[in-house]
């Protein structure tokens, strides 16, 4: 079993829709990224917790430390945010610090 | 142009020979990272390093060698590459000077696509 678990691994919405992603991960973490890789390849770093909630713009973030769960939601999907959607933590447990990466969520929005 | 670059973007080698990739980051960026990206195993660490003249082994070294003799430099050599080091690489930087650095967010570079024949 991974430390770091996505789902759904897969997802296609309609424009407008909400959507969520679930990062499930099993180790006690110092920090939780989330990361967004476009089509073409490129990785861009979105949000960076290691408690409650961030927002930036039509995302969202959010972090429970005892249920070793995050999210993250897209409201009023466009399109555009078709990605690969990387959740990755780091380990209180690991010295020297890696960070160790979910497979990612295939995320397509369709006009 | 500012920001962090990766050459080649692509490339074809076969069993045996030695290739580098080149990362340079004109940010003066402290810690340094390369990952490998495969189908199935998400993006997984090679080696990083904190500062110039300090590396360190990531998930996945075997096979791997790497310098930093600057600042804005982070090569990564495949010293006798194999079939199974066929992937996409990430070269990415980090402003972090202390284990803070992994949670600092990581800018990444464009990826290069290794085929090993």
């Amino acid at each position: 079993k991974n430390e770091v678990e996505q789902s759904p691994q897969n997802l296609t919405a309609q424009e407008g829709e909400f959507i969520t992603i679930n990062c499930s991960y099993s180790v006690g973490i110092s920090a939780l990224h989330w990361l967004q890789q476009h089509p073409g390849g490129g990785i861009v770093s979105l949000f960076m917790l290691s408690s409650g909630k961030k927002k930036h713009g039509r995302l969202i973030a959010t972090i429970n430390i005892q249920e070793k769960h995050s999210s993250l939601h897209i409201t009023a999907s466009h399109p555009r945010d078709s990605a690969v959607y990387i959740c990755a933590v780091r380990s209180r447990a690991t010295s020297g610090s890696r960070l160790t990466f979910g497979e990612g969520t295939q995320l397509t929005v369709n006009p | 142009d500012a920001g962090i670059t990766q050459s080649p973007r692509y490339k074809i080698t076969e069993t045996g020979r030695q290739v580098t990739l080149m990362c340079h980051q004109t940010w003066s960026h402290s810690y340094m990272f390369w990952y490998r990206q495969d189908l199935g195993h998400g993006l997984r660490l090679i080696y990083y390093s904190a500062a110039a003249d300090i590396t360190d082994k990531g998930e996945v070294p075997d096979g791997y060698v790497v310098s930093r003799s600057k600042t804005e430099n982070f090569p990564l050599t495949l010293e006798s590459a194999t079939r199974s080091q066929t992937s996409v690489y990430f070269c990415a930087s980090s402003e972090g000077d202390t284990p803070s650095a992994f949670t600092d967010t990581q800018y990444f570079g464009p990826g290069t696509r290794l085929t090993v024949l």
